[in-house]
């Protein structure tokens, strides 16, 4: 089965401090999502990372940044944590093929609050 | 940028009834798919279709797809209180292998 774990399922922080979400998958997936979820709004893409240390824009990435360092672990870091960035963090991960788009697996998710 | 829309927002039913959501989207595409997600977890993969498929099974799920329409429906027959959850239809983009646009989600419950 696969596995995606997040770091945390729920965090506090104050604004204006630095926070990182950890993502880790083990089943080998080349592709990695970082995605917000609010109410009404759905799933937006923040960054996806296609391979160690690549990465690319989603539709939301500002006040965000992304790492990549091994192919399991993907972060997702808020500079700056601000009270509009408060929401729920989903990673997922998938794989790539010659028959193109598969399903992603996704994390339990992250409920940050920033006060 | 949402490509997709599911419709209707919120569906209430017995259990036992079955439930019946629509997704609309914009632009062409090579697949569709559909998630689950109970409250405040993740989501889970239901189902894939591609756009040369016009119906697919999967237990109690059935999908079809219509692409002149730029449409697609999930039934879930027989419902049970554990179907309760949103359900998200998800299509990929036009050019782009990567990534899928997710909709806001129907939010079914399953009254006992």
């Amino acid at each position: 089965d696969v596995k995606v774990t997040q770091s945390s399922r729920y965090l506090v922080k104050r604004t204006g401090e630095k926070v990182f979400l950890e993502c880790v998958q083990d089943m080998d997936h080349e592709n990695m999502f970082w995605y917000r979820q609010d109410p009404g709004l759905g799933l937006r893409l923040i960054y996806f990372s296609y391979d160690v240390k690549m990465k690319e824009k989603g539709d939301i990435p500002e006040g965000y940044s992304v790492s990549r360092e091994k192919k399991e672990r993907f972060s997702l870091i808020l500079e700056s944590a601000s009270t509009n960035q408060t929401s729920m963090y989903l990673c997922a991960s998938s794989r790539i093929g010659g028959l193109g788009i598969y399903e992603q697996y996704f994390g339990p998710g992250t409920r940050l609050t920033v006060t | 940028s949402q490509q997709g829309e599911e419709d209707p927002q919120a569906l209430s039913i017995q259990e036992g009834e079955n439930a019946t959501m629509n997704c609309s989207y914009k632009t062409s595409i090579n697949n569709l798919q559909w998630y689950r997600q109970n409250s405040g977890r993740g989501l889970v993969h239901l189902i894939l279709i591609r756009s040369n498929e016009r119906e697919k099974h999967s237990g109690r799920l059935r999908v079809t797809l219509d692409t002149s329409k730029k449409s697609s429906s999930l039934l879930i027959t027989a419902s049970r209180a554990a179907d309760t959850a949103s359900y998200f239809c998800a299509t990929d983009l036009p050019l782009n292998d990567y990534k899928l646009s997710f909709g806001a989600g129907t939010t079914v419950t399953v009254r006992a």
